[in-house]
Order: structure tokens, then sequence, then C-alpha cells
């Protein structure tokens, strides 16, 4: 159990448009869902926590309005990155708890190259 | 807050030989502790968790790490290298207020020689 996936593994995009990414717990409901982005050879900086029904909470440093996080349901949540820059390629990943359990569980991550 | 610091962005041993990764935190409130390997262009993977239950956590693949609340730290460890164990290895923290957001340290790079 305990299963988060992240759709799609890989993205590409143009430089100026917008993607998408989905963030999915698969047999448990989260009330709580993560953000973070990995730059190549560096840790996974924390960029957003979301609960569900309510706003993201950024962490400092991190654009609310480039990176828009929404968390409509208790098993998905999406990070859409606006209006991509090359500077926004990274490696996304999230992750998901909820209440009772020890630990988050993180999704297989999300390649985005902005070309 | 919480914080973590991993000791050496890169260590080397031997094929065979102990493997000791070094992870103090900093914690106002009981922690809870990880880590995670990644391997290139891959997520993580949970090698262990401290959970206050036993000092002494026992992980997947033959590591194992220990919770010192006096010395503030949580060293993993692996009595015998394998090639495989080449990756990159993260020691985390969470709990407290900020729920289950888990912070990172900066990671250190496992190389074995054969």
């Amino acid at each position: 159990g305990a299963v988060v996936s992240q759709h799609p593994s890989w993205v590409i995009c143009k430089s100026g448009t917008s993607v998408k990414i989905e963030c999915r717990s698969l047999d448990f409901q989260a009330t709580t869902m993560f953000w973070y982005r990995q730059f190549p050879k560096q840790s996974l900086m924390l960029m957003a926590t979301s609960n569900e029904g309510s706003k993201a909470t950024y962490e400092q440093g991190v654009e609310k309005d480039k990176f828009l996080i929404n968390h409509a349901s208790l098993t998905l949540s999406t990070l859409t990155v606006t209006s991509a820059h090359p500077e926004d390629s990274s490696f996304y990943i999230c992750s998901a708890s909820r209440g009772g359990i020890t630990e988050a569980f993180f999704g297989q991550g999300t390649r985005l190259t902005v070309v | 807050a919480q914080s973590v610091t991993q000791l050496g962005s890169h260590v080397s041993v031997s094929e065979g030989a102990l493997v000791l990764l070094r992870c103090n935190y900093s914690s106002s409130v009981p922690p809870y502790l990880f880590w995670y390997v990644q391997y290139p262009n891959q997520g993580l993977q949970l090698l262990l968790k401290y959970t206050s239950a036993a000092t002494l956590v026992k992980g997947i693949n033959g590591f194992e790490a220990e919770f010192k609340k006096s010395e503030t730290s949580f060293h993993l460890t692996k009595p015998s290298a394998h090639m495989s164990d080449a990756a990159e290895y993260f020691c985390a923290v969470s709990g407290g207020t900020g729920g289950f957001k888990t912070i990172f340290g900066a990671g250190t790079r496992l190389f074995v020689k054969a």
C-alpha cells in the first residue's frame, strides 16, 4: 500500500508554455501533499505544502504565481509550471501523507526540460 | 525548525568494506528520521525510518541506522559494501507542526571500488 504516482515521468516543453504535473495517491487519502524540486546533483528542496481544499503554502523564495498548486481532492494534487523557461528545467517530486501514518510517501518524480 | 546535516558530500569505500554515512539532525520536537537512496535519474527509495520505537533500525539491502538522541545523530551503516550500493543517499527529518513535511540533507554520494 501507500503508493504515490506522478504523471508524466518526463516532459519536454517549449519556453513560454505551461506544463501540468499530476500527483496521485493511489491507495490512500492524502490530506497533505508536498512538492519538491531537485536540481542536478543537488538535494530536494521543498517548494510548497498543499492541504486538500486549501491554498498551498509556499516556501520562501518560491514564486506562487509561477508554480500553481491545486489540491482539489484527497487523491490528487497538481503542479502547473506557468510560462516555463529553461531555468525551470528540473526534477520535480511530490509526496503525500495523511494522519495516523508516520511518513510521507514519494512519487517517482517528473523530469521537466524546457527548450 | 528542523534541519539535517550530512557530513561528507562524497564517500568512497572498497567492495566488502564497512559503509558509514553520517547524519546529524536538529529538531525542536521529537523527530522522525529517514534514509533514502536515489539512483541516477530515478526517484527516492526508502531505506529505513526511525519513528520513536527501537533506536536501532534495520532497513532494506542490509542497511541499518542508530538513533542517538544525546548526539543528535542518525548514521547509516552497512557491514559490507556491494557495487550495487553506489548511489546518492539522503538523510531526512520530519515531524512536529509541519506534519510530514520532510526536510532533506544535502546528500552523500557513495562510490564503491572494486
